[in-house]
């Protein structure tokens, strides 16, 4: 089963404008982290922003936050303010706690987000 | 801040060649993962290791293997490379202490490579 699910494969955005890309999660482990990526055009894979599943608050970092709904089990990012340089590759992340050290990432499919000026 | 180093950037080998990659984790890192990502493609997970030891295992084929040494740089051994292996690995590293899931993995830029 698709562990982490995002259903837009691309989306425009105007400059200055928020948008909102939508992540879905699948687990019964009760401890786990979710975890935001952006990934260039150049090839690197860079953190954005990182929401536990005990957190009672969503996460923000600068003009990114994360909308956690727990009981929908989604994540979904919301870039605020939109900039040219935000055109990347956007992948939501899920880290299980099943084991006690080690633990991996698993992505989704990636949503590509296009900033217009 | 020092990050995730991978060498080289770029490798290009032919059909049935062997290819190495490198990574070298961020300091006092202990827990290194290695990523494959085909054109248009997520991330899919392959192996890693942690205090040297293996850890997890992913869709990592037969053909490949990989460790981690004692200053706990990774290498990412292939062998007879098919135009399928043909893709950005990634080296991811982490802390393993107390943060088995909260703690984000950090990447280094990737190599791609290419087999002709």
């Amino acid at each position: 089963a698709q562990k982490i699910t995002q259903t837009q494969p691309g989306m425009f955005v105007q400059e200055k404008e928020a948008v909102t890309l939508d992540c879905t999660y699948d687990t019964s482990d009760p401890s786990y982290g979710l975890f935001w990526y952006k990934q260039p055009s150049s090839g690197e894979m860079i953190f954005l922003i990182y929401q536990g599943s005990y957190d009672q608050q969503n996460a923000t970092e600068g003009r990114y936050s994360l909308n956690f709904q727990k009981a929908r089990k989604s994540a979904n990012l919301v870039i605020s303010a939109s900039q040219l340089g935000d055109s990347a590759m956007y992948f939501c992340a899920m880290r299980e706690g099943l084991m006690e050290y080690g633990n991996k990432l698993v992505f989704g499919a990636g949503t590509i987000l296009r900033v217009k000026s | 801040a020092a990050g995730v180093i991978q060498s080289p950037r770029h490798l290009i080998k032919e059909k049935r060649e062997t290819a190495t990659l490198k990574c070298y984790p961020i300091p006092r890192h202990d827990t290194v993962y290695w990523y494959q990502q085909g054109p248009g493609q997520d991330p899919q997970f392959l192996i890693s290791f942690y205090e040297k030891m293996q850890s997890d295992k992913g869709s990592i084929p037969d053909r490949f293997s990989a460790q981690q040494f004692s200053d706990y740089h990774s290498e990412l051994n292939m062998s007879s490379l098919e135009l399928g292996d043909s893709a950005l690995y990634f080296c991811a590293s982490s802390s393993g202490q107390g943060a088995s899931y909260n703690s984000p993995l950090h990447f280094g830029n990737g190599t791609r490579l290419t087999v002709t």
